[in-house]
């Protein structure tokens, strides 16, 4: 299995401010055949199911803000918030759809 | 508009089968690279991936609970149904159905179904 790891478990950023999660796999998440990580990132609010931000490690679904990115490759990876909105405040997961599927432990932002 | 959505009981017993069905729309079960899986999530906690069955009838299932899992699909129906046998407490969740367009992530979830274990 690939297990999936996310730091911090929790934050709390002052509105505006920036907000960094990291997500590390177990073992490579990276296809050299068609080069793409198998990396995907969820924002998931109380009482909902988990939204798709980000796939491929760094391409954002349609409708996503910009102020979300996602970056890294291989085994490490970071999502980005450039400027927390209230609207942000949810749980972030991160996947790995390379070998079967995995979910990291999740992080959880609030506003400071 | 691609949908899903979860039905099945909302109270288990003890060692009972669970059996949950996902009734789909907006997208054929047949269609090549489609696939549904299932994830759940306990009270709290973080999500767990348990299978996933594709438009050809391949399936997959989470290794540490492959033995107790069954998942299948019913195309003219549009459903795609996951029994659980020998339900615990800890299996308390909410068990979501999710399509996936192979090879890429679950993109489209359903609201989810909670279901308690308890006597």
């Amino acid at each position: 299995d690939i297990v999936m790891t996310q730091s911090p478990d929790s934050l709390a950023v002052s509105l505006g401010e920036r907000a960094t999660i990291s997500c590390k796999s177990s073992q490579s998440v990276f296809l050299r055949s068609n080069n793409k990580n198998y990396l995907a990132w969820y924002q998931q609010k109380p009482g909902q199911p988990p939204k798709l931000l980000i796939s491929w490690a760094s391409t954002r679904e349609s409708g996503v803000p910009d102020r979300f990115s996602g970056s890294g490759s291989g085994t490490d990876f970071t999502l980005t918030i450039s400027s927390l909105q209230a609207e942000d405040v949810a749980v972030y997961y991160c996947h790995q759809y390379y070998t079967l599927f995995t979910f990291g432990p999740g992080t959880k932002v609030d506003i400071k | 508009q691609i949908t899903l959505k979860e039905s099945g009981p909302t109270l288990v017993q003890p060692t009972q089968t669970l059996t949950l069905t996902c009734t789909i729309s907006g997208f054929s079960l047949s269609a090549g690279g489609v696939a549904v899986g299932w994830i759940r999530q306990p009270p709290g906690k973080a999500l767990e991936w348990l299978a996933l069955i594709y438009w050809d009838d391949d399936d997959r299932y989470s290794p540490s609970l492959k033995s107790r899992l069954t998942i299948t699909k019913d195309t003219s129906k549009n459903q795609v149904v996951l029994t659980v046998t020998n339900m615990d407490p800890v299996d308390t969740a909410t068990y979501y159905c999710a399509h996936r367009l192979h090879p890429g992530p679950f993109m489209y979830w359903g609201q989810g179904a909670l279901v308690t274990v308890s006597s």
